[in-house]
């Protein structure tokens, strides 16, 4: 069955960075796009970005442009979330989801940026 | 940015009751490929997004049948034909139509 597992996350100070990890299972990674998808404490659901299957198409969220990168090896079947000058409002929980439409979802990974 | 409003935030219903949240975007969801990326997800409390119905009307491998979607262009909406308890939760709607994607604010569905 499909399987979504992210890692990576923890506990930050401002401007530092994390490389958050999202390894799939159970389909063919190499076909399909994927997202990060994040939630702060208590709020609603934020995209953040999207990369094509290939990994060349990578489109972002405004608030995290410039700053995360979001990439994929698809030799190990892994989702990446590069997060670089992170800010206090940058912790949530951070999701990977399958394909366009949302398919499925991973247990997400808590990044908190605290001083 | 599209922007989806949910309508109501809050729906306190009775077991075996229907249920109906609406989602509006502030700009057509119809893609120049003819598709309308239109997606409802349910969040039970504690638990990751769980995707319900894509593109309006689809559903999801393993969802029930007592959910249903319809609706086209900027009006949506998703049915719940008779509540069980395992659907108390937040429900959002998600446009994949335009980049950035966007998300519903969320409606909390509990029992009475």
């Amino acid at each position: 069955q499909v399987q979504l597992v992210e890692s990576g996350g923890g506990v930050v100070q401002p401007g530092r960075s994390l490389r958050l990890s999202c390894a799939a299972s159970g389909f063919a990674f190499n076909t399909l796009p994927m997202h990060w998808v994040r939630q702060a404490p208590g709020k609603g659901l934020d995209w953040v970005a999207i990369i094509s299957y290939h990994g060349i198409n990578k489109y972002y969220a405004d608030s995290v442009k410039g700053r995360f990168t979001i990439s994929r090896d698809n030799s190990k079947n892994t989702l990446y979330l590069q997060m670089d000058s992170l800010r206090l409002e940058d912790t949530a929980v951070y999701y990977c989801a399958r394909d366009h439409d949302y398919l499925n979802w991973g247990q997400g990974t808590l990044v908190t940026v605290s001083s | 940015d599209i922007v989806m409003t949910q309508t109501p935030l809050s729906s306190p219903v009775t077991l075996g009751q229907p249920a109906s949240i609406s989602c509006r975007s502030s700009q057509s969801l119809v893609h120049s490929d003819g598709n309308t990326y239109l997606s409802w997800l349910q969040q039970r409390p504690g638990q990751p997004p769980r995707l319900l119905i894509y593109k309006i009307y689809n559903r999801f491998s393993g969802v029930p049948d007592r959910f249903s979607g319809s609706g086209a262009g900027t009006d949506f909406t998703l049915k719940i034909s008779r509540v069980e308890a395992e659907d108390v939760g937040v429900y959002y709607c998600a446009q994949s139509t335009q980049i950035p994607h966007t998300f519903g604010q969320g409606t909390k569905v509990e029992i009475k």
